[in-house]
């Protein structure tokens, strides 16, 4: 079965820092990948996925992740960080199975806190 | 529009009372899945219903744990029997259906605690 690890479980920035959060999953075929976003009160959110093409996928409020076949991660990114950006934030992966993919695993979850 | 609506939001039971967890998805979706959340864990798989078909229900912890899906719209999860260890925030998503690129959009949860 496949798995994901997230290396961090709490990050915490300054204002205008960078942010890289390390996702790893495990799975030799193809796969789908996500991150998701949950800011305090509020649903989890779609932040980016990637399924093919380039590996470099942009997606909302400036946030960006590497899908790196050869280490099977798919790390976020965002170059300054905001206090906004204060949530917990999910990996998760989907194997693509050709006949429709459907259930996600995710990862434990990284808890971003960002200081004023 | 609307989108995935969980009910109820807070339940707190008594160990060995059953309890029933209710996710309306967004109107359309075809495709419904249940995921559970614990303290430090990540989202677990439980259960998914696309269209008609067979559920999948490979990630229910066992089988004191029950789902249907009535008319290809609204979800229950049950749970018989209740034991602390299932106190948990249950997640429901819905999707419009289960081809590559299809987003699935959760809902807000129901925090469940088992006294």
């Amino acid at each position: 079965a496949q798995s994901v690890s997230q290396h961090n479980h709490h990050v915490i920035l300054s204002e205008a820092a960078s942010l890289e959060l390390g996702c790893n999953y495990s799975y030799g075929g193809t796969v789908n990948l996500f991150w998701y976003v949950q800011y305090p009160g509020q649903h989890l959110q779609l932040l980016l996925k990637y399924f093919s093409g380039d590996p470099l996928v942009k997606g909302i409020k400036g946030f960006e992740a590497e899908f790196i076949k050869s280490k099977f991660s798919f790390n976020l990114r965002k170059p300054s960080v905001q206090w906004s950006d204060t949530a917990e934030y999910f990996c998760a992966v989907n194997p693509y199975s050709g006949a429709g993919s459907y259930q996600l695993t995710f990862g434990k979850g990284t808890k971003l806190s960002v200081i004023p | 529009g609307a989108g995935v609506s969980q009910s109820p939001s807070n339940k707190v039971t008594e160990k060995g009372k059953d309890v029933e967890l209710r996710c309306d998805p967004i109107s359309g979706h075809t495709a419904l899945y249940w995921y559970r959340q614990s303290l430090g864990q990540g989202l677990e798989f439980l259960i998914y219903f696309q269209g008609n078909s067979a559920p999948d229900k490979s990630g229910l912890p066992s089988d004191r744990f029950s789902a249907e899906r009535t008319g290809g719209s609204v979800s229950t999860l049950t749970i018989q029997r209740t034991q602390q260890e299932d106190s948990a925030v249950y997640l429901c998503a819905s999707s419009p259906g289960t081809g590559v690129g299809n987003e699935q959009f959760f809902g807000p949860g129901t925090r469940l605690t088992v006294l």
